[in-house]
């Protein structure tokens, strides 16, 4: 089945603990995204990545890191997590022809984050 | 001033409605216009896409934009209780250009 995985689904940590989030895809994507979702505010892009060791910035980078060391994984590493990043997460990707020209892209099911 | 901006609802309506859902933007070079559907602890999916401007029908849905307004707008036909979702408004100004999300709009039908 075609998809795109995250984990953990919940995590609860405290200010300062260092924790990744990964996400998978197993279509062949090149495209990969972060984005945080946050009442009112809907979906904000932390980071993209056009393809393996090609990373940029979205519109709210600061305090967030990535990595695309593998074509189908694309971490999301929060060095030293704050209460502001307390949020759902998704990751998404998407091919860089057909549909995705039109704006397709494929959610993974989120990671809900509160940082105490 | 946000360039897409959707109102939040939470809109309820009774089975078999007809929902009208819309979506205003600032931004005049946006040429492909979305709506994702999300599901309560689901990711969003594609639910349409058009290009420009116009209207695009697929089965109960019929997406419209109009561009002179920058104003695009989702019906659903014969609401379904399983069409309880949120749903986003999403666009973009090309190909390769990102994406720009509204807040979403929750949707409740009552059966």
């Amino acid at each position: 089945e075609a998809q795109v995985t995250q984990n953990p689904r919940y995590l609860i940590t405290v200010t300062g603990k260092k924790l990744t989030v990964t996400c998978s895809q197993n279509m062949n994507h090149e495209y990969m995204s972060w984005y945080r979702q946050d009442p009112g505010l809907g979906l904000r892009q932390i980071y993209y990545s056009m393809n393996v060791e090609v990373t940029d910035k979205g519109d709210v980078p600061e305090g967030y890191k990535v990595s695309r060391k593998e074509k189908r994984n694309f971490p999301l590493i929060l060095e030293s997590p704050s209460p502001n990043q307390t949020s759902l997460y998704f990751c998404a990707s998407s091919s860089l022809t057909g549909l995705a020209g039109a704006g397709e892209q494929f959610f993974g099911p989120g990671t809900r984050l509160t940082v105490l | 001033q946000k360039e897409v901006e959707q109102d939040p609802g939470p809109l309820s309506v009774p089975e078999g409605a007809i929902v009208s859902l819309n979506c205003t933007y600032s931004n005049s070079a946006f040429q492909y216009f979305m709506w994702y559907r999300q599901y309560s602890r689901k990711g969003p999916e594609l639910l349409m896409y058009t290009y420009s401007s116009g209207n695009k029908e697929d089965g109960r849905f019929t997406a419209q934009v109009d561009k002179s307004s920058k104003y695009i707008s989702l019906f659903i036909r014969d609401s379904q209780p399983s069409d309880s979702a949120t749903y986003l408004c999403a666009m973009k100004a090309s190909s390769a250009s990102k994406i720009i999300f509204g807040s979403g709009t929750r949707l409740s039908i009552r059966p």
